[in-house]
């Protein structure tokens, strides 16, 4: 069965510094790559994805990740934080048949330092 | 154009008791996934419908129970409600391409269940 492990449960930065979250995937094949976002009592809205192709993904806000295949990685990067950017990250990792279920790791929570 | 729309908001019930949440899903979309989240900690897949059927399950007991309509939209039931039930409860809507393979994912904004 896949996991997902995001080793940070808080991060804080300072507004305008850079960002990097960590996930680690569990998977006996290439995987669907996600990461969502949740703002305090909100659901979750889709940053980015990687399905095949390119390993680096641009997201919405500023936001990219890269597909690391060697490591079973995929971290999320933002070269300038906003205080707008504190909320929940979580990764997920979508099985490759047809209900592509996913399987999210624990979350980190960001914290935005003015 | 609408998003994916849940209801109720939050609810509340007593151990024992059953609960219907509903979701709607996005326009276009076809299939209906349920998560739970626990606080503090990240979903769980519940069941995925399409086409009026559950297609996938997750490690839930069958107090979870849930339905498609005609017209996508979808019902999560619960019956006999422990303490533990208590969670977000997220419904997730996505478009299934011919072959029935499942695209993206887009959560609503979620049902928050407290058991007392």
């Amino acid at each position: 069965a896949q996991s997902v492990t995001q080793p940070d449960i808080h991060i804080t930065v300072s507004e305008g510094a850079s960002l990097e979250l960590r996930c680690n995937y569990s998977y006996g094949a290439t995987p669907y790559l996600f990461w969502y976002v949740q703002s305090p009592g909100q659901g979750l809205q889709l940053l980015l994805k990687y399905f095949s192709g390119d390993t680096l993904v641009q997201g919405i806000k500023g936001f990219e990740a890269e597909f690391k295949r060697s490591q079973s990685s995929f971290n999320l990067r933002k070269p300038s934080v906003h205080w707008s950017d504190a909320a929940e990250y979580f990764c997920a990792v979508g099985e490759r048949n047809a209900g592509n279920m996913l399987t999210f790791g624990g979350g980190t929570r960001l914290m935005v330092k003015p | 154009d609408a998003g994916v729309t849940q209801s109720p908001t939050h609810l509340i019930k007593t151990r024992g008791q059953q609960v219907t949440l509903r979701c709607s899903p996005k326009s276009g979309h076809d299939t209906v996934s349920w998560y739970q989240q626990a606080l503090g900690q990240g979903p769980q897949f519940i069941f995925q419908y399409y086409e009026e059927e559950e297609r996938q399950r997750g490690n839930f007991p069958d107090r979870f129970s849930g339905h498609q309509f005609p017209n996508y939209s979808s019902e999560l039931n619960v019956n006999a409600l422990l303490l533990g039930d208590s969670a977000l409860y997220l419904c997730a809507s996505s478009y299934s391409t011919g072959f029935g393979r499942t695209d993206t994912q887009y959560f609503g904004p979620g049902t928050r269940l407290t058991v007392l």
